[in-house]
């Protein structure tokens, strides 16, 4: 089944350290994206990219660093240079261009102890 | 720059109720307008999408339009079940511009 995954589902870290949420799709999509969702604000994009080896800074990228060398996956570093980073967060990719929706993971809860 | 505005929730309707949840956009253009839900602890799925005026986009009883003289692309559902119950987020061009999503609560 083609599709967007997401893992873990929950993750706990404790405050200070680095941690990577991983995200892989076999959609054969060009674009990939990362959003960030708190409560109230709906969903605020950090990072995204349109093609292998290359990414776009949204519009809460800092504290974040994202890599794209494979299509199939675009893994997002949370770093201690976050200053909230507890979240929901969700990546999704797409075909990109006009008309085109984006598919969703099942996205991961990151808890920063 | 592009934007999403959305109506505030949580919007509490009984079942059987009519449902409108308004969205309305600024953009220069005419960008492809996008209504996608959110079940709780899920990812987002496309709901429906309109990409040019006085497109009526739809899916599951749900309608919207798209109205370039206003700007909008108001969510609609003639009659809500409870199974309806979640969040929805209205989206601008390649979904890089979502509103801060309606709770929708439907009770027996």
């Amino acid at each position: 089944d083609g599709g967007i995954t997401q893992s873990p589902k929950y993750l706990f870290r404790k405050e200070g350290q680095n941690v990577t949420l991983s995200c892989e799709q076999n959609l054969n999509h060009d674009a990939m994206y990362w959003y960030r969702q708190d409560p109230g604000q709906g969903l605020r994009l950090i990072y995204y990219s349109q093609i292998v080896n290359d990414f776009q800074k949204g519009d809460i990228a800092e504290g974040y660093s994202v890599s794209r060398e494979k299509k199939e996956s675009f893994p997002l570093t949370v770093t201690s240079a976050q200053k909230n980073p507890t979240a929901f967060y969700l990546c999704a990719s797409g075909k990109g261009g006009r008309g085109m929706e984006q598919f969703f993971g099942p996205g991961t809860r990151l808890t920063v102890l | 720059g592009d934007s999403v505005t959305q109506m505030e929730g949580p919007v509490t309707l009984s079942e059987e109720a009519f449902l409108t949840i308004n969205c309305t956009y600024t953009a220069t253009g005419y960008p492809s307008l996008f209504w996608y839900v959110q079940y709780p602890g899920e990812g987002l799925q496309l709901l429906l999408k309109a990409t040019k005026a006085d497109d009526k986009g739809s899916n599951k009883g749900f309608e919207a339009t798209y109205r370039k003289e206003t700007t909008s692309f108001h969510l609609e559902k003639g009659s809500v079940q409870v199974s309806d119950s979640a969040v929805y987020f209205c989206a601008l061009r390649d979904a890089l511009n979502f509103g801060k999503g309606t709770s929708l609560l439907v009770t027996p």
